[in-house]
């Protein structure tokens, strides 16, 4: 079945460290999307990409890096420069034709905790 | 500026009487509209998608929304809940950016829906 996959589904960061998160699509998506959730305040944006090799930062970028090697893979590393990273983290694709109404399909997630 | 609002933050129903969600948008131009659905640790389904053909829309599991361009909203609704509609929902917007170019999803905060039996 096409789909998303994020891994791991629970993470643990300790003090100072980098941790990457997954996100793999088998949808042929040109666009990828990082979401953080945190209770009661929606989605928001972290990093998108639109295109295999670049990339842009959306509205919470710092302390995050991505990087966009090939189409299927979109990981995510928070940084020990992130002071809060616990939160939801969603990775959601999306086709760049048929136009506006196009939806974006989200993985199943990463909770992510601070040790 | 553009945004959208869910107006209410919860929602309480008993089983088998209808469901009502509301969110309003604003923007100076043409949204693209959908819902999704969230249950616990999961990620968000699409539950449907304004497309413009026609404005009362039908989607998964019973549930519609309709369209009203002069008052802005897209409530979502269905006639009966059941008890596994308990979740949250999100109303999620996209604008066109100028020259057309397909803008980024905004999100609404999200109605947690409760279903007593």
């Amino acid at each position: 079945d096409g789909g998303i996959t994020q891994s791991p589904k629970y993470l643990f960061r300790k003090e100072g460290q980098n941790v990457t998160l997954s996100c793999e699509q088998n949808l042929n998506h040109d666009a990828m999307y990082w979401y953080r959730q945190d209770p009661g305040q929606g989605l928001r944006l972290i990093y998108y990409s639109q295109i295999v090799n670049d990339f842009q930062k959306g509205d919470i970028a710092e302390g995050y890096s991505v990087s966009r090697e090939k189409k299927e893979s979109f990981p995510l590393t928070v940084t020990s420069a992130q002071k809060n990273p616990t939160a939801f983290y969603l990775c959601a694709s999306c086709t760049t034709t048929g136009g506006s109404n196009q939806p974006q399909h989200f993985g199943d997630g990463t909770r992510l905790s601070i040790l | 500026a553009q945004s959208v609002t869910q107006l209410d933050s919860h929602v309480s129903v008993s089983e088998g009487t209808p469901v009502l969600l509301r969110c309003n948008y604003s923007s100076s131009y043409s949204p693209s509209l959908f819902w999704y659905v969230q249950h616990p640790n999961k990620g968000l389904q699409l539950l449907l998608k304004y497309t413009s053909a026609a404005t009362l829309v039908k989607g998964i599991n019973g549930f519609e929304a309709e369209f009203k361009k002069s008052e802005t909203s897209f409530h979502l609704t269905k006639p009966s809940a059941h008890m596994s509609d308990a979740a949250e929902y999100f109303c999620v917007v996209r604008f066109m950016n100028y020259g057309g170019s397909q803008g980024n999803l905004i999100f609404g905060k999200g109605t947690k829906l409760s279903v007593k039996p």
